[in-house]
């Protein structure tokens, strides 16, 4: 299903918790990457990592942190300081040109 | 960095109709631009690209032009049919592995049938 698997689907944080979305590809791609998507919005860039054990910050850096030990594997945290962590999240990993993406989370505060 | 602007944000049609969404980019080294679509709560998925060395694509329905000198590119969806609801992004990159996608803000196509 695309070679990128997002989980969970649907996640619920309460105030001041910090909490981990998943992102895994079987694609061999070098380059991932986290979106953050709100309602009628774009996509704005969260974390980018281009190589194992490297990473950059987006736009939005602010409140989450990533890692990237692995080629297939790119979690991205969602911190309490983030302070309005409700959205929609997208992973994608890039290739030479096409960008797959996964299924998406969406975090919700509660 | 790469900026790339999208127009309009929302986009009303009667089906059968044409459709015509534009974007802007700003870095003169970007050379290759896909158009996704987002259906409502899923995953954006390619529905075509174009690379600079080229000046129109179709594919279909769907086809994509660009002007390199003007730094713009723009979808056209003809005979449109409700099944084309959706957000399209348009974006840009230098083609390049592991090179950033950068995305338009969206727009919001509505087909009314």
């Amino acid at each position: 299903d695309g070679g990128i698997t997002q989980s969970p689907k649907y996640l619920f944080r309460k105030e001041g918790q910090n909490v981990t979305l998943s992102c895994e590809q079987n694609l061999n791609h070098d380059a991932m990457y986290w979106y953050r998507q709100d309602p009628g919005q774009g996509l704005r860039l969260i974390y980018y990592s281009q190589i194992v054990n490297d990473f950059q910050k987006g736009d939005i850096a602010e409140g989450y942190s990533v890692s990237r030990e692995k080629k297939e594997s790119f979690p991205l945290t969602v911190t309490s300081a983030q302070k309005n962590p409700t959205a929609f999240y997208l992973c994608a990993s890039i290739g030479v040109t096409e960008a797959f993406f996964g299924q998406g989370t969406r975090l919700t505060v509660v | 960095g790469e900026n790339v602007e999208q127009h309009p944000s929302t986009l009303s049609v009667q089906e059968g109709d044409s459709a015509v969404i534009k974007c802007t980019y700003s870095d003169s080294a970007s050379n290759y631009f896909p158009w996704y679509k987002q259906e409502l709560g899923k995953r954006p998925q390619l529905i075509i690209d174009i690379r600079s060395n080229v000046g129109e694509k179709k594919d279909q329905r769907i086809a994509v032009t660009l002007n390199k000198t003007a730094k713009h590119f723009s979808l056209h969806i003809t005979e449109t049919q409700p099944e084309d609801s959706a957000v399209y992004f348009c974006a840009a990159t230098y083609r390049a592995a592991g090179n950033k996608l950068t995305f338009g803000g969206g727009t919001r196509v509505l087909v009314k049938p």
